[in-house]
Formats: C-alpha cells, sequence, structure tokens
C-alpha cells in the first residue's frame, strides 16, 4: 500500500499548477485521501479531503475556493489543482490516506512522501 | 473549529527518559477522535496512535496514548535515540480537522 507523488515544482505568482498523488496496493474508490500542507518549518494544515468513490469533497474552510481536489478513478490518483499561485503557497504538500473504509473521520495512516512546491517571481 | 493546543512546546529529555506529551483541545474531541503523528526531518508524518489509545501497525509498545473530552496525552515510556523527533495531534471527531501546533522532542 502506497501513495506516491509527483515531483518538486517552480512556479511564478499567477501560474496554475496540478499536483498528484498515485495510489497502489489497495481499492483507492473506497478510502477517502486528504491534502495536507507544511509551510517550511511549521506545523500540519488539512486542505481537504476527497472520496474517490463518489467524488464526495470536503473542504477546510481556510482553504476553500482556494484549491481544487479531484481524482481520476481510472488511474488511481488524486490531485490538488491551484488556478493562481501566491507565494503564500509555497509549502511541502502530502497525500494522505484516511484509514477506515469509507470513513472520513479517521486518521491518515498511509502517507505521500510530499511534493515541494515554490512559488517565486 | 476545534484548536489544538500542544504542549510544550519542546521537550529536552535524554534516552531512556520518560516522555509525556499533551494535547489540549479548545472543545470537546467527539469519540475521541484523536490521533498522534512523529515526524522526522525531510520524512512524512508517520501514524502512532489513533482514537486517542489504539497503537498503529507495527508502532513500539513504548507508545501510549490516553485521555478523552479535551485532555490527551502522548506517553513514551523508555526513550530510545530514533524516538527524538517532531510529534503532532491531530482531532478528526469535527469539521474541520485540525492539528495542533507540534512538540519537538529533542536529545538533552
Amino acid at each position: 500500500v502506497q501513495l506516491v507523488q509527483s515531483g518538486a515544482e517552480v512556479k511564478k505568482p499567477g501560474e496554475s499548477l496540478k499536483i498528484s498523488c498515485k495510489s497502489s496496493g489497495y481499492t483507492f474508490t473506497t478510502y477517502w485521501v486528504g491534502w495536507v500542507r507544511q509551510m517550511p518549518g511549521k506545523g500540519l494544515e488539512l486542505l481537504g479531503s476527497i472520496y474517490p468513490g463518489a467524488s464526495d469533497t470536503r473542504y477546510s474552510p481556510s482553504f476553500q475556493g482556494q484549491v481544487t481536489i479531484s481524482v481520476e478513478k481510472s488511474n488511481n490518483t488524486a490531485y490538488l489543482h491551484w488556478g493562481s499561485l501566491r507565494a503564500s503557497d509555497t509549502a511541502m504538500y502530502y497525500c494522505a490516506r484516511h484509514f477506515v473504509y469509507g470513513d472520513y473521520q479517521s486518521a491518515f495512516d498511509i502517507w505521500g512522501q510530499g511534493t515541494m512546491v515554490t512559488v517565486s517571481a | 473549529e476545534i484548536v489544538l493546543t500542544q504542549s510544550p512546546a519542546t521537550l529536552s529529555l535524554s534516552p531512556g527518559e520518560r516522555a509525556t506529551l499533551s494535547c489540549g483541545a479548545s472543545q470537546s474531541v467527539s469519540s475521541s477522535y484523536l490521533a498522534w503523528y512523529q515526524q522526522k526531518p525531510g520524512l512524512a508524518p508517520r501514524l502512532l496512535i489513533y482514537d486517542a489509545s489504539s497503537r498503529a501497525t507495527g508502532v513500539p509498545e513504548r507508545f501510549s496514548g490516553s485521555g478523552s473530552g479535551t485532555d490527551f496525552s502522548l506517553t513514551i515510556s523508555r526513550l530510545e535515540p530514533e524516538d527524538f523527533a517532531v510529534y503532532y495531534c491531530h482531532q478528526y471527531g469535527s469539521s474541520p480537522q485540525t492539528f495542533g501546533q507540534g512538540t519537538k522532542l529533542e536529545i538533552k
């Protein structure tokens, strides 16, 4: 069971970006997947989570409208998308699986390796 | 939104000692839906404890969690060199799910 994320990105303010998280070793559509931000030297923040089986998505209020979480079921992949990046989006982004079958209210047991996003003019 | 406050911010101990980390919630955490994670530099977090007191698969017995309502703790009975890291609590009982700011456990 693993989540493998796409590689590091360097972007300019105002550019768009989509990063990916590919799952393997389990049935992708039956577990919620979340995205977690870690700004340099700081703690963890949940951006939101998605249930791939129904594309049901829950966003944390601070990130609603700032990012879009989606999935491609045929490819067992979750995505995190920005329409217009800001310097303050510079951070490490992790995807992680909620470990109880079909339950959003559960801890994260499997984590991706992280994708570093740097936004700088 | 439930705010989780971890204390202390930094804990300096020696290998072999006992460590107790605290996580206080601004409101009661539903069903004791609280987890603890360990994060080492350059790595993703690792799940240690879920549902306040259940040890995740493969986690050594020296790690234990306790608490309910608004007060939770993580105890490491005898510190090993590999235990020095940053620890986060996470509540998943109420939306939005939130994390504490972390406790850094450092070698004294």
